[in-house]
């Protein structure tokens, strides 16, 4: 069946720098790829998404790149702040009649001070 | 806009008793998913409804069952509560399915101990 990695499970970068998660999908009918970040006791919030007519989407120090080709997608994040330490989730939806609605398996972002 | 809200927060129950979950979606939308989130792991789909009927549900057994009422809120139920069911429940809504590009707005989850 369908599916999505994400990579790495868990990523630790030092404050300032830069943070990179990445996705690959199975399914080619797949058309919107949202990104969410769950913080401790909360449930998973949207930060950023991309439909797939678009290559590449940023807001601020966020942004998410798409290679339908390829089929995968990534989050990267500039300039980090402690405020982004999170688990961060990807998503491959397919909008139709039967929507499908696939999740990652999530990464857990920690930035060292 | 008020968001997704889950009630209640937490929750304490004993093996074999049954457990309902509440869930308000936002204003105007249609669809609601339920999915469930055991401690350090990811987001393990339950049931989606939509116009008040389910859609589909995922790889869980029948013990787990819900609806959607016709103002769009919904309940999850949960029969015959085992210690593997401790978990953070998560209700997620959306506009009607088939909109494009319509994401999926999460509430902060109840979560469920069984003990």
């Amino acid at each position: 069946g369908e599916n999505v990695e994400q990579h790495p499970s868990t990523l630790s970068v030092q404050e300032g720098d830069s943070a990179v998660i990445k996705c690959t999908y199975s399914d080619s009918a797949s058309n919107y790829f949202p990104w969410y970040k769950q913080e401790l006791g909360k449930g998973p919030q949207l930060i950023i998404d991309i439909r797939s007519n678009v290559g590449e989407k940023k807001d601020q120090r966020i942004a998410v790149t798409l290679n339908k080709t390829a089929k995968h997608f990534s989050l990267h994040i500039t300039e980090t702040q402690p405020e982004d330490s999170a688990v961060y989730f990807c998503a491959a939806i397919t909008y139709s009649s039967a929507s499908k609605i696939i999740f990652g398996s999530g990464t857990r972002l920690s930035i060292r001070p | 806009e008020a968001g997704v809200t889950q009630s209640p927060t937490h929750l304490i129950k004993t093996r074999g008793q049954q457990v309902t979950l509440r869930c308000s979606p936002i204003s105007g939308h249609t669809s609601v998913y339920w999915y469930q989130q055991a401690l350090g792991l990811g987001l393990q789909f339950l049931l989606w409804y939509d116009e008040g009927e389910e859609r589909n549900r995922g790889n869980f057994p029948p013990r787990f069952s819900g609806r959607q009422f016709p103002n769009y809120s919904s309940e999850l139920n949960v029969n015959a509560l085992e210690l593997e069911d401790s978990a953070l429940y998560l209700c997620a809504s959306s506009l009607a399915t088939g909109s494009r590009g319509s994401p999926l707005h999460f509430g902060n989850g109840t979560r469920l101990t069984v003990t």
